[in-house]
C-alpha cells in the first residue's frame, strides 16, 4: 500500500497572497491530480501532471500555478488569495491509465481571511 | 458540460436498512467508478464497474451499470453509522488515457442509530 500525504493540514491566508500547498505519494504513481471541493460540490480538477515535469490545465486552472518537481511531489500555488475563500484541496495520485482509480489525500483546508 | 450527475442530494436512513444511489450521466461511457468521502478525509475508491459489467459486489456493496439508459446505481445492504459519508460517482470521458475524472456532486447519506 502507499499512502499520499499533503501539507500543510489546515492554511489561513490573507487577501492577495501567494500561497503554496504540498502533496506527496509514496504508491510510485505516474499520474497526480490538484482538485478543489467547495463546501457541499463535486471535486473540480485544477491541474494535473501524467508524468515528472509534465503539467496539464484541468477545469479551474484560472488563478493557480503547479509543479511537478518529481515523481512523487506535486505543488499548487494559489496566484492571489481572494478574500472570504474557503475550500478544500485534494491531491490525488494514479497509475496512468483509462478510467483508473485514484488515491486521494486528506486535504488542505483553506481560508482567506 | 457532461457530468456523472447523482439523482439526490441527501438521503437519511437508520442502521440496518438498505439504501440505493443513483448516477446518470450523458454519454457513453467504458467505465465508473463510485466513491465515498467521509467526513475530513479525501474520497476513496469503492467500486469501478465497466460497461461490459452489468454489476459489481464489493461485501454490502453492490454497483449496477445501465448503458442503454445511462444510468447507475450503488445500493449499501445492513447500513451502519459509518457509513454515514458523501459518495460520488465519476468518469472519464475524455477517452484520451489521461486518468482524467469527471466527479458528480455527490448524494450525501446519514445514516442514524
Amino acid at each position: 500500500g502507499g499512502i499520499i500525504t499533503q501539507t500543510p493540514k489546515f492554511l489561513i491566508g490573507q487577501e492577495g497572497q501567494k500561497l503554496t500547498l504540498k502533496c506527496q505519494q509514496n504508491f510510485n504513481h505516474d499520474t497526480m491530480y490538484w482538485y478543489r471541493q467547495d463546501s457541499g460540490k463535486g471535486l473540480r480538477l485544477i491541474y494535473y501532471s501524467i508524468t515528472e515535469n509534465d503539467l496539464q490545465k484541468g477545469d479551474l486552472s484560472e488563478g493557480y500555478d503547479a509543479s511537478r518537481e518529481k515523481k512523487s511531489s506535486f505543488s499548487l500555488t494559489v496566484t492571489s488569495a481572494q478574500k472570504n475563500e474557503m475550500a478544500v484541496f485534494l491531491c490525488a495520485s494514479s497509475i496512468l491509465g483509462y478510467q483508473d482509480t485514484q488515491y486521494f489525500g486528506p486535504g488542505t483546508r483553506l481560508l482567506v481571511l | 458540460s457532461q457530468l456523472a450527475e447523482e439523482n439526490l442530494w441527501a438521503l437519511s436512513v437508520h442502521e440496518g436498512e438498505s439504501v440505493t444511489v443513483n448516477c446518470s450521466y450523458k454519454t457513453s461511457i467504458t467505465a465508473l467508478q463510485w466513491y465515498r468521502q467521509k467526513s475530513g478525509e479525501g474520497p476513496a475508491q469503492l467500486i469501478l464497474i465497466r460497461s461490459n459489467e452489468r454489476e459489481k459486489r464489493n461485501g454490502r456493496l453492490r454497483a449496477t451499470l445501465d448503458t442503454s439508459s445511462q444510468s447507475s446505481s450503488l445500493s449499501i445492504t445492513a447500513t451502519r453509522c459509518e457509513d454515514t459519508a458523501v459518495y460520488f460517482c465519476a468518469t472519464d470521458f475524455t477517452g484520451a488515457n489521461t486518468g482524467k475524472l469527471t466527479f458528480g456532486h455527490g448524494t450525501i447519506l446519514r445514516v442514524h442509530p
